[in-house]
């Protein structure tokens, strides 16, 4: 079955302790994005890839880094986590290639809570 | 970055009315995406749109790529308690591009 997935689903964590969110896709996406949704605010993008090794910053990339050094894995690291960067995560991958499908998948989220 | 402005943010209706919701650009896309999320879930594409001017069906669905690249509208007709959920467009210029995210329209049917 084609799908995004991530993990973890859910995460509470404290203040300035190091996380990781994975992100996988199985269907040779070469575009893979991550986006944070908050009420009122719609998806706003993080950080995006084109391809192995090329990423690039979304509209809100401040306190998050990311890296692809596989096509299928697009992992979302919050170095030292705060309170503002509770929110919804989602990962999300599509063809790079406009002669494809335009339609981005979307993962089934990540709740972060940090207190 | 780019505004998408949706509108309504929310709607409350009885089942079988019609339903229309809209956003608006402030720069051009030339592509329109109309995503649905169901509570839980990531969102679920709808329609595209990639031509301005285009007229998209989906089953009761239509969307509407607006003339002037800055606009797009979703209708949906004769609404089911199953079309519950928060609704979003998004613009991109191309593929593989940003993708711009209006802020949704929370549809509640009442049976």
């Amino acid at each position: 079955e084609a799908q995004v997935t991530q993990n973890p689903r859910y995460l509470i964590t404290v203040t300035g302790k190091k996380l990781t969110v994975t992100c996988s896709q199985n269907m040779n996406h070469e575009y893979m994005s991550w986006y944070r949704q908050d009420p009122g605010l719609g998806l706003r993008q993080i950080y995006y890839s084109m391809n192995v090794e090329v990423t690039d910053k979304g509209d809100v990339p401040e306190g998050y880094k990311v890296s692809r050094k596989e096509k299928r894995n697009f992992p979302l690291i919050l170095e030292s986590p705060s309170p503002n960067q509770t929110s919804l995560y989602f990962c999300a991958s599509s063809f790079g290639d406009p002669a494809f499908s335009y339609e981005q998948y979307f993962g089934p989220g990540t709740r972060l809570t940090v207190t | 970055g780019q505004q998408l402005n949706q509108s309504p943010q929310s709607m409350f209706i009885q089942e079988g009315e019609d339903v229309s919701m809209n956003c608006t650009s402030s720069s051009i896309f030339n592509t329109w995406l109309w995503y649905k999320q169901d509570p839980g879930e990531g969102p679920v594409l709808l329609i595209a749109l990639y031509k301005a001017g285009e007229l998209t069906s989906n089953g009761r669905l239509t969307a509407q790529f607006g003339i002037t690249r800055k606009d797009s509208f979703l209708n949906i007709s004769a609404s089911i308690p199953s079309d519950v959920g928060i609704y979003f467009c998004a613009g991109q210029l191309h593929a593989g591009n940003m993708l711009t995210f209006g802020g949704g329209t929370r549809l509640m049917v009442k049976p």
